[in-house]
């Protein structure tokens, strides 16, 4: 069983839907986050959650909202979205926020934003 | 603030050939750093890591690198390719106990 699970693989959405990107991670790790992956960039860090309390927004725009019921699910929830925001969302998750960097990465959802 | 700068968007070797992938690190203080490969259609895997100690890291599938602080370079080596190992490679920067920074990324590709 893979260690970090993302749901769905690939999303197609127009402006104005609503939908939601789930995570689970089966690793027993206390820290989760997102990521955005985008061609010829770096990749970006989005939020970070350590034992269910965000600690991190990297100004990400509103119209992205996270939640993390608990340690093992972490969910983004997507609403008019544009089409820049077409991209590879990561969900990563490690130890805890004070480990030294060594993350496990789910396979990312393909969101692409019509 | 911290940063990564990998040298080349794309390297092409030929397969039993040797992999040089480079990445140098601006931090201002001792750095964490890493290398993370990303497969077609996969997320980011660890290849390896320094954190502390010898400055010569071994990694999986026959990888490692070198820190070297005076050129503030973390080099990822494979002395002989594999036609397996064409992936997207990340170097990555921790100044200590803070977020991860990533480089853009450089592509390996594998010839027969």
């Amino acid at each position: 069983e893979t260690g970090v699970t993302q749901t769905p693989r690939h999303l197609v959405m127009g402006m104005t839907n609503k939908k939601s990107l789930k995570c689970e991670q089966h690793l027993g790790h206390n820290a989760m986050y997102w990521y955005k992956q985008s061609a010829k960039k770096p990749l970006e860090l989005m939020f970070v959650y350590n034992f269910k309390e965000q600690t991190e927004n990297n100004s990400v725009p509103s119209r992205f909202s996270p939640e993390c019921p608990n340690s093992s699910h972490l969910f983004l929830h997507l609403h008019t979205l544009q089409p820049e925001d077409s991209a590879l969302y990561l969900c990563a998750s490690s130890q805890d926020r004070q480990s030294t960097g060594e993350l496990f990465f789910g396979e990312g959802s393909r969101l692409t934003v019509l | 603030a911290q940063s990564v700068t990998q040298l080349g968007s794309h390297v092409s070797v030929s397969e039993g050939a040797l992999v040089l992938l480079r990445c140098n690190y601006s931090s201002s203080v001792p750095p964490y750093l890493f290398w993370y490969v990303q497969y077609p259609n996969q997320g980011l895997q660890l290849l390896l890591k320094y954190t502390t100690g010898a400055t010569l890291v071994k990694g999986i599938n026959g990888f490692e690198a070198e820190f070297k602080k005076s050129e503030t370079s973390f080099h990822l080596t494979k002395p002989s390719a594999h036609m397996s190992d064409a992936a997207e490679y990340f170097c990555a920067v921790s100044p200590g106990f803070q977020k991860l920074v990533f480089g853009t990324g450089t592509r390996l590709l594998v010839s027969p």
